[in-house]
């Protein structure tokens, strides 16, 4: 089955303690996103990839750092987490010849104390 | 800078009648839009786009959207709304060409009463 999953996909934790949320598909695309979802303000783009190491900032980088060490895996670091990044993550993937349909992972509910 | 605007927070509709979405854009040359739909404790779903071509677009669920170049607008349609189309819907516009930029609204939520 065609999909993107991640993990975990719930995480309380306190605040500076290193997290990463992993991200795989299992579709060969090239192309993947992490948005946050946040009550009133929708979905922003964190960070995207266009390819095996090639990553570049969305709107909301800060605080996040991502890597794309191979095309199946895209995980979100988040060095120092602070509460104002509880918020709901989610990963996403696209293919080179359609590279407008997104396809969303499941979602990664994250609380920081 | 593009930009995509959702000025309805919430849209409530009897079963039965047409539905419609509201979503306005602001882009710099060819827009590319999108319309995603989010159930409750689930990841968006893919509804339809409109990338170039014929301004009225057909998608899933029996949901299609038109394109009005000179109203900026993208509103998303039913023609007979069920009770299982409550959820969360997303605009989306495609960011600046050669990026993987994405910008979505802010989410409008439909409820359809029975």
């Amino acid at each position: 089955e065609a999909q993107v999953t991640q993990n975990p996909r719930y995480l309380i934790t306190v605040t500076g303690k290193k997290l990463t949320v992993t991200c795989s598909q299992n579709m060969n695309h090239e192309y993947m996103s992490w948005y946050r979802q946040d009550p009133g303000l929708g979905l922003r783009q964190i960070y995207y990839s266009m390819n095996v190491e090639v990553t570049d900032k969305g709107d909301v980088p800060e605080g996040y750092k991502v890597s794309r060490k191979e095309k199946r895996n895209f995980p979100l670091i988040l060095e120092s987490p602070s509460p104002n990044q509880t918020s709901l993550y989610f990963c996403a993937s696209s293919s080179g010849t359609s590279v407008y349909e997104q396809y969303f992972g499941p979602g990664t509910r994250l609380t920081v104390t | 800078a593009q930009s995509v605007a959702q000025p309805e927070d919430q849209v409530n509709v009897a079963e039965g009648n047409p539905l419609t979405v509201k979503c306005t854009y602001s882009v710099s040359g060819n827009p590319y839009l999108f319309w995603y739909v989010q159930y409750p404790n689930r990841g968006l779903q893919f509804l339809l786009k409109y990338i170039t071509g014929d301004n009225l677009v057909k998608g899933s669920y029996g949901f299609e959207a038109e394109f009005n170049k000179s109203q900026t607008s993208f509103h998303l349609k039913k023609p007979s709304a069920l009770v299982s189309d409550s959820a969360l819907y997303f605009c989306a516009v495609r960011g600046p060409a050669g990026t993987y930029k994405y910008i979505f609204g802010t989410g409008t939520r439909l409820k359809v009463l029975a």
